[in-house]
Order: C-alpha cells, then sequence, then structure tokens
C-alpha cells in the first residue's frame, strides 16, 4: 500500500507561473524526499528533507515539512516547459529499520509554453 | 554513462511465460532495489538487497517472483507464468552504504503480458 497522497492529481500552468504540489503521508518518517519522473522514464531524485527540518531549498525548488501535519509540498517558483514531468513524494520509515521508500501517487504537471 | 542500467527496456511476453530483467548498479553501490510501477500510480517496494543478501522483501513478492544478486553487483528478477496483472514497469534503483537514502533509478522495464 503506499504511503503518501499528493495533491493535486494534476497540475496544469503557464511558463513562468509557479508550481505547489503537496504530499501527505501517515506514518512517522526520517526523511521526506521528492523525486520527478519524466513520461516513460525512471526517477530522478530532486531534493531531501530530514524530519527535523521545517524547510529547504534547491535552486527553483523549495520544500516545506510540517511533521506535526504530515505534510509536505513542493514549490517550483518561474516554471518552465522542461519542468513537465510526473513528481512523487517518498517516506522512509522510522520503524523497523527498513530499506525502502514508500512513495505516493505523483502529480503531473504540465507546463504549458 | 555511469549510471543504472536496465536490460531489456521493453519486454512483450505471452501469459504464462517466464521472464527475467537484469539491473546494473552504480559501481560503488553496495543497496540495490526493485520496485513496480504501474500506471498512474508511484512506484511500489518489491526487495532490497545489501551486497549480496537479499534482506528485505514485499508481500508484492509472491512466490513466481524471485530475485537474485550472486556477486553483489548485477541483479537478475524473474518473473514465472507470467500474468496479465504483471504488466507493469520494473524499476531498479541503487544507493552507496550511508546516513542519506537517496536512491539513483534505472530507466525501468516495461513489460507487457498478452
Amino acid at each position: 500500500s503506499q504511503q503518501g497522497e499528493e495533491d493535486p492529481q494534476a497540475l496544469s500552468i503557464q511558463e513562468g507561473e509557479n508550481a505547489t504540489m503537496n504530499c501527505s503521508y501517515k506514518t512517522s518518517i526520517n526523511n521526506l524526499q521528492w523525486y520527478r519522473q519524466n513520461s516513460g522514464r525512471g526517477l530522478v531524485h530532486l531534493i531531501l528533507i530530514r524530519s527535523n527540518e521545517r524547510e529547504k531549498h534547491s535552486g527553483r525548488l523549495r520544500v516545506t515539512l510540517d511533521t506535526s501535519k504530515k505534510s509536505s509540498s513542493l514549490l517550483i517558483t518561474a516554471s518552465r516547459a522542461a519542468d513537465t514531468a510526473s513528481y512523487f513524494c517518498a517516506t522512509d520509515l522510522t520503524q523497523g529499520g527498513s530499506e525502502k521508500l514508500v512513495f505516493g501517487k505523483g502529480t503531473k504537471l504540465t507546463v504549458n509554453p | 554513462d555511469t549510471g543504472v542500467s536496465q536490460n531489456p527496456r521493453h519486454k512483450i511476453t505471452k501469459r504464462g511465460q517466464n521472464v527475467t530483467f537484469r539491473c546494473d548498479p552504480i559501481s560503488e553501490h553496495n543497496r540495490l532495489y526493485w520496485y513496480r510501477q504501474t500506471l498512474g500510480q508511484g512506484p511500489e517496494f518489491l526487495t532490497y538487497f545489501q551486497n549480496e543478501a537479499q534482506l528485505e522483501k514485499s508481500r508484492l513478492l509472491s512466490d513466481r517472483f524471485s530475485a537474485e544478486r550472486p556477486k553483489g553487483s548485477f541483479s537478475t528478477l524473474e518473473i514465472q507464468r507470467t500474468e496479465q496483472g504483471d504488466s507493469a514497469m520494473y524499476l531498479c534503483a541503487s544507493s552507496p552504504i550511508g546516513p542519506k537514502i537517496v536512491q539513483y533509478f534505472g530507466p525501468g522495464t516495461r513489460l507487457t503480458v498478452t
């Protein structure tokens, strides 16, 4: 079963606009990550935020984490057509020393030129 | 190219046939993972190796599925007696030993069972 739920499921914006995607999860985590997947391809790691961090930046990406609400958001500023992809949050859990990542269902972002 | 590679990229097979996929991780990575992704869903964890030891398996990995990493380098995932429900993208990822758990994914093998 999947841990997280991304919201919205799909998002369509114009180039230059900001895109915000949200992720909610169910159980306590060590870290939360965001990955990007271009159509039919593998996933590319974007950014990792630890459970004791609240905000992190990387280039045009800004991630926030609210462990009390079990939620995270990914903001992409000044979007480009090349940002068109599906975005997934992934968590690694505190329980049992598991190494696996648990992914949400993803948000499909379309940036129109 | 020193990324994770997977072969074949696409596989079409008839129901009941056996298929085998191969994953070559990034050379210095000790950890190797297999995930399955169906259309419109996120990847779901199947199994995990540290070196040659298979340390974790999902309940999704039925007895028709077997994975190996015989020398702690490449890995194979075999599906016996394929079913239409096995149609999916099979993703391999690797990561180095260390506190971070960033995983580096290959391009995937898309399996279609007819």
